[in-house]
């Protein structure tokens, strides 16, 4: 069995500042983990994932999350916030034999204040 | 190269009623992944087809059900519409034994 939860359903940050998305999950095999964003109106959109390797993943848009075993989280990072960041997060997890059948977290709302 | 493909991009139906949603798997990807989004949630997993065959599913009634054409796209088909029914349904193809989802924008139903 599989779980995600998102710390937080929303997150307000300033333009410029760190951007923190938290997510930790439960998973009884060794886990694939996502991180997806949706803008309105839209799908969703792959920013990066862990499958194995290097526990550092950096992803498109300046994001980049780290894996960490003995905490179960993988939490989402960005530097410096942008305005067109805001959207909706999604971290998910499946198992390594299939990442079709993924479980996601409620996600997290993201807004960038001027 | 077009993505992922999804039709009818919103549609109202009433309860009792039946609805089929459509999707076109990104070229070169042989597998589609149907999911359920409410309002305010995270998408859920609906089932999984691959060679025509309905591999994988996910906690929903028998209400749900699919299907996959020799050309890789699928139907989704909800019989006996509830309220709870009314989300935003997403499609998402892969490549056999990928670890990469590529999602549509999806199909927004609404049951009144």
């Amino acid at each position: 069995a599989q779980s995600v939860t998102q710390l937080g359903s929303h997150v307000s940050v300033s333009e410029g500042a760190l951007v923190l998305l938290r997510c930790n999950y439960s998973s009884s095999v060794p886990p694939y983990l996502f991180w997806y964003v949706q803008y309105p109106n839209q799908g969703l959109q792959l920013l990066l994932k862990y499958t194995t390797g290097a526990t550092l993943v950096k992803g498109i848009n300046g994001f980049e999350a780290e894996f960490k075993k003995s905490e179960t989280s993988f939490h989402l990072t960005k530097p410096s916030a942008h305005m067109s960041d805001a959207a909706e997060y999604f971290c998910a997890v499946s198992g390594y034999t299939n990442a079709g059948k993924s479980t996601f977290g409620d996600g997290t709302t993201l807004t960038v204040k001027p | 190269d077009a993505g992922v493909t999804q039709s009818p991009t919103h549609l109202i139906k009433t309860r009792g009623q039946q609805v089929t949603l459509r999707c076109s798997p990104k070229s070169g990807h042989d597998t589609v992944s149907w999911y359920q989004q409410a309002l305010g949630q995270g998408p859920q997993f609906i089932f999984q087809y691959y060679e025509e065959e309905e591999r994988q599913r996910g906690n929903f009634p028998d209400r749900f059900s699919g299907h996959q054409f020799p050309n890789y796209s699928s139907e989704l088909n909800v019989n006996a519409l509830l309220l709870g029914d009314s989300a935003l349904y997403l499609c998402a193809s892969s490549f056999t034994g990928a670890n990469v989802l590529t999602f549509g924008a999806g199909s927004r139903l609404t049951v009144l």
